[in-house]
């Protein structure tokens, strides 16, 4: 096990809804990244946080957005859900922004109907 | 653009040959690749690094090549066994904020017994 844990494991939502999905990293780690997984794809970089900040942010719309908090647990925020986004949702936590040294949690994941 | 290949097929092998993964990738000099195992509904588990300066590295029954010219990276693991099946990604540092990482599709790995 990594040490990172995702919530809810499983969401159900319906197209314009709202969603919080959240990420506890782990001991220690500074950096949280998160990815969106279709089906048969790979992740799909959203964005990074560092230190509660937005640090990169990949080719999503404005309506994903992100918070990490003072003890590095984060959260990512998906307002007018749309079909497409029906994904596996996973975060990485890692140290000083690198993530070439980074660990899954185990995602969560959300479907949109 | 970055982009990444990985054989979208399944691969099926016998179990105790080797199996030999490969990803490819293109407009894009790396500076490290990495190789993850992921299993269904989990999410990835980071394997090995190789960097650029490097064209081998081992780890128990895993095997990486780089090849910079080629722009090729080959992922073996001999010995295979029932357990080794899973879909392995592969994944490169993106240039820029908005790619921090960049995963390849993945090849789905069956090890029959």
């Amino acid at each position: 096990e990594t040490g990172v844990t995702q919530s809810p494991t499983h969401l159900i939502k319906t197209r314009g809804q709202q969603v919080t999905l959240r990420c506890s990293s782990q001991s220690g780690h500074n950096t949280v990244s998160w990815y969106q997984q279709a089906l048969g794809q790979g992740p799909q970089f959203i964005f990074q946080y560092y230190r509660e900040e937005e640090n990169g942010r990949g080719n999503f719309p404005p309506r994903f957005s992100g918070l990490q908090f003072p003890n590095y647990s984060s959260e990512l925020n998906v307002n007018a859900l749309e079909l497409d986004d029906s994904a596996l949702y996973l975060c990485a936590s890692s140290l000083e922004q690198i993530v070439d040294t980074q660990y899954f949690g185990p995602g969560t994941r959300l479907t949109v109907l | 653009s970055q982009k990444i290949e990985q054989n979208s097929e399944a691969l099926n092998i016998q179990e105790g040959k080797t199996a030999t993964l490969t990803c490819n990738y293109t407009n894009y000099s790396p500076a490290y690749l990495q190789w993850y195992r992921q299993d269904p509904g989990r999410g990835p588990v980071f394997l090995l690094l190789i960097r650029e300066n490097e064209k081998e590295k081992r780890k128990e029954r895993l095997k990486v090549t780089f090849d910079t010219t080629l722009k090729q990276s080959l992922f073996h693991i001999t010995a295979s066994q029932p357990a080794d099946s899973a879909t392995y990604l592969c994944a490169l540092p993106g240039y820029s904020s908005a790619s921090k990482i960049i995963f390849g599709s993945g090849t789905r790995l069956s090890i029959r017994p």
